[in-house]
């Protein structure tokens, strides 16, 4: 098992263009969760998938920010006309049902610098 | 809404010094907790998980304990060494994670 995955691993680009993030959880894992997190704070929740359901979205997650998760498999976080305020770690996590363990397994992020 | 504060915010000790990282929550209706270590750059590496009918958690070195009536949680080091020089971070799990701001630690060759 290779854990979670992400994609890119850093992206730089230009305010107001579009970014897209990809995500590859632990593949028995049901649960996949998407997190940003900025310089000396901790990871603040922005949205989570059970399957293919998206089953909250944080206040954090503007109208410029939509996740999808296509057949409970793989989830893509997109950004459209980027912001200097969106320059941040997003980090995307797995995990089985808490009734089964809940333990959340996270990937290397993505980072993602606007200039 | 939950709320997570780790104390202290910054930790330097020297090699061989047992380490004690303090987590305290609002909301005792967890579901678990968990323990991460952050290096710089890097996602999260979990530690420890701590369900919530459980009261510690113990994993070579490591030793975590949870105290929902209290909402404290506390994370033990023995006998650090500089590869343990990260950030620690707790996060209460209702059925997402709310993180605190994290540990600091630097452990002095």
């Amino acid at each position: 098992d290779t854990g979670v995955s992400q994609d890119p691993r850093h992206k730089i680009t230009k305010r107001g263009q579009n970014v897209t993030f990809r995500c590859d959880p632990i593949s028995e894992h049901n649960r996949l969760y998407w997190y940003r997190q900025t310089l000396g704070q901790g990871p603040e929740f922005l949205t989570y998938f059970q399957n293919e359901a998206q089953l909250e979205k944080s206040r954090l997650l503007s109208d410029r920010f939509s996740a999808e998760r296509p057949k409970g498999s793989f989830s893509t976080l997109e950004i459209q006309r980027t912001e200097q305020g969106d320059s941040a770690m997003y980090l995307c996590a797995s995990s089985l049902p808490r009734t089964i363990s809940g333990e959340l397994f996270f990937g290397e992020g993505s980072r993602l610098t606007v200039l | 809404k939950q709320e997570v504060t780790q104390i202290p915010a910054a930790l330097s000790v020297p090699e061989g010094e047992n380490l004690v990282l303090n987590c305290s929550f609002t909301d005792s209706a967890i579901y678990n907790l968990q323990w991460f270590r952050q290096d710089p750059g890097k996602g999260l590496t979990s530690l420890l998980l701590i369900q919530s009918s459980q009261r510690e958690q113990t994993s070579g070195r490591l030793n975590a304990s949870l105290d929902k009536s209290s909402g404290r949680s506390t994370l033990y080091i023995a006998a650090s060494q500089p590869g343990d020089s990260a950030t620690y971070l707790c996060a209460g799990n209702d059925y997402k994670l709310s993180f605190g701001a994290g540990t600091t630690v630097t452990v002095r060759a």
